[in-house]
């Protein structure tokens, strides 16, 4: 069957560090990789997009990686501040559909 | 630009009431959806709308309907309410059927049914 895992444990780091959050996915070919931050009480907001045919993607201290072999994708927050906390989810798109498949999202707590 | 603006914010019902929750957006987006998200069980597609005038089933369906009417406004509606339906609803459009087209998310409705 169709999965997407993001690890469901918080993920603690020091400020500073980077940050590095886990997409891994199963049965799906997904054509295009979202992420999304939301914080609590709010609806997830779009951070990065990445295409099946991307190795990597960067935006300021974000950074997203794409490995189709693995079906895997990484995202990592660079010089982490506290403001990163939130809690960060993949969404899956597949050519064809209307529709995203997000995972469960994954607690990031930065700690000052 | 408000984006996508859902109301209301909260909601308590009892099992057995109905409600409709109404979804809008400003920017002229095609696309609008409705999910509802759980702990541990991430965001879950329940309907969705490619245009004015048409809805299709998402994965979670059941003891929902939806309505496109106007093409800024995308409405949920539960007929009988269960405490299954306990939930926070989020609504959300998208410019594009492309891949590349992010999701504009509201804040979404809080729901308890007792």
């Amino acid at each position: 069957s169709q999965k997407i895992e993001q690890n469901s444990e918080a993920l603690n780091i020091q400020e500073g560090k980077t940050a590095t959050l886990t997409c891994n996915y199963t049965n799906y070919s997904p054509a295009y990789l979202q992420w999304y931050r939301q914080d609590p009480g709010r609806g997830p907001v779009f951070l990065l997009l990445i295409r099946e045919n991307e190795k990597e993607k960067r935006k300021e201290r974000l950074k997203v990686t794409f490995d189709t072999t693995l079906k895997q994708s990484l995202f990592h927050i660079t010089a982490s501040q506290p403001a990163d906390s939130a809690t960060y989810l993949c969404a899956l798109h597949t050519s064809g559909t209307y529709k995203y498949i997000f995972g469960t999202g994954t607690r990031l707590k930065v700690l000052a | 630009n408000a984006g996508v603006t859902q109301t209301p914010k909260f909601r308590v019902l009892k099992t057995g009431q109905s409600m409709t929750l109404l979804c809008a957006q400003d920017m002229n987006h095609e696309y609008m959806y409705w999910y509802r998200q759980d702990p541990g069980m991430g965001l879950r597609l329940i309907h969705y709308s490619v245009g004015e005038g048409t809805t299709a089933k998402g994965e979670v369906p059941d003891g929902y309907n939806v309505s496109r009417l106007k093409k800024q406004n995308f409405l949920l509606g539960l007929e009988s309410a269960a405490p299954s339906q306990t939930s926070v609803y989020f609504c959300a459009s998208r410019q594009t059927v492309r891949g590349d087209s992010p999701l504009h998310f509201g804040n979404g409705t809080r729901l308890t049914v007792t």
